[in-house]
Formats: C-alpha cells, sequence, structure tokens
C-alpha cells in the first residue's frame, strides 16, 4: 500500500525559505516511470502542480515558480524534499506531496501540510 | 501555456439527479493525459477518472469519463449524498507539466 506524508514548518517568515520533506512508503523513486511531485493549494482556492521528481532524478517545475523552487531526493531513499525561497504571505497554503504513476497521475496523495506565511 | 476552463464554478443538484461537469482546454490534448479528483473538505484529493474515461481502481461506476481534443467532461449518473465535493480536472503534458482546473463545486440544492 502506497503512501506519503508531508512534514516541516507550520509558519514561516517573509523572505525565508520553505522545507518540506515527503516520506513515503509502498514505493520505490528507483523504480521506472515512477516520480514524486508537489502540488499547493492556497485556502479556498484551486490546486496548483510545483515541482516533480522522477525516478531517474530528473525534475520539472512549475514555470511561474521555477526560480524559486528545488525538489532533490532525500538523505533516505524514501524521502523526497522541496525547497522554496523568499516565501510570501500569497504562498500561504496546503501543501501535498503526490505519486506519479508511469501513466502521469497522481494516484496517492499525502494528507497535506499547512504552511502559514506571516511575519 | 495550456489552461483548463472547468463549468459550472459551482453546480447545485440534489440527490438522486444526474450531474455533468465540463473541462474545457484551450488547446488540443490527449485525452490519455486528462484527469479527474474529487476533493471532499479538509481531505487530499482523490483519483476518479484516469486516461479522460478509465475509472481508477475502487472508484463507483456511477462516476463516468468522456470527451476528446478540448472538450472533456466528468458526468456522475445518480448523485449520492457522499458525491457533494469539489472537482478538478489535470492535464499532463508539458510547459507546464501539469496544469489543473479552477474545479466545479458541486453542492446540495
Amino acid at each position: 500500500q502506497i503512501t506519503l506524508k508531508e512534514s516541516g514548518p507550520t509558519l514561516v517568515k517573509p523572505t525565508q525559505t520553505l522545507t518540506l520533506t515527503c516520506t513515503f512508503s509502498g514505493f520505490s523513486l528507483s523504480s521506472n516511470g515512477v516520480g514524486v511531485g508537489w502540488i499547493r493549494q492556497p485556502p479556498g482556492k484551486a490546486l496548483e502542480w510545483l515541482a516533480l521528481i522522477y525516478w531517474d532524478e530528473d525534475d520539472r517545475y512549475s514555470p511561474s515558480l521555477k526560480g524559486r523552487l528545488t525538489i532533490t531526493k532525500g538523505s533516505s531513499e524514501n524521502q523526497v524534499v522541496l525547497t522554496m525561497t523568499n516565501m510570501d504571505p500569497v504562498d500561504t497554503g496546503t501543501y501535498y506531496c503526490a505519486h506519479k504513476d508511469e501513466s502521469g497521475n497522481f494516484d496517492f496523495w499525502g494528507q497535506g501540510s499547512l504552511v502559514t506565511v506571516s511575519s | 501555456e495550456i489552461v483548463l476552463t472547468q463549468s459550472p464554478g459551482t453546480l447545485s443538484l440534489s440527490p438522486g439527479e444526474r450531474a455533468t461537469l465540463t473541462c474545457r482546454a484551450s488547446q488540443f490534448v490527449s485525452s490519455v493525459y486528462i484527469a479527474w479528483y474529487q476533493q471532499k473538505r479538509g481531505q487530499a484529493p482523490r483519483l476518479l477518472i484516469q486516461g479522460a474515461s478509465t475509472r481508477a481502481p475502487g472508484i463507483p461506476d456511477r462516476f463516468s469519463g468522456s470527451g476528446s481534443g478540448t472538450d472533456f467532461t466528468l458526468t456522475i449518473s445518480r448523485l449520492e449524498p457522499e458525491d457533494f465535493a469539489v472537482y478538478y480536472c489535470l492535464r499532463y503534458g508539458s510547459s507546464p507539466l501539469y496544469t489543473f482546473g479552477q474545479g466545479t463545486k458541486l453542492e446540495i440544492k
């Protein structure tokens, strides 16, 4: 069974860097075709895709946020880390990590991690 | 950059009724790369439909997807109380890699 869970700070100050960790089980990020993505959702608003890392460590980013985002495999083989620099109050929201299957679908999601940006 | 526009923004129906939700792409999208998600309040999204028309494992058969080209539809044949939620379409492709629609809120009339 595939599970994912996000962890990180609940509160960050403007201009700080956010680091979120996705810890997963039930699959290997070394398996061909697999990936882990990050998606966020401001309160009361729509979902927004942020970044994706593939099994071969190739990565993709949302063009609107590309300069601020970095996605990497974590120190443990079952972790993926997302960093977002220069945080702003508009970045407040719930951040989800999700498993990408071989067809490109996000078929399993974490419960989400609420991040508030405020001084 | 492809934009997905969902309509209506809000749909008010009663249990037992049929719901039709639309997702329109600003450019051609292969149906292989269209998915639909359901999100209930306080929960993560759940994959309903992949490849425009294939139900994900465990999804009831009252949910169906169709469409091609630029127009895609999610239909719920007979609404159950647990179906009232927000629904998103998602396109997988390139530049950007993923695009979500803005969502349709399905509420009880």
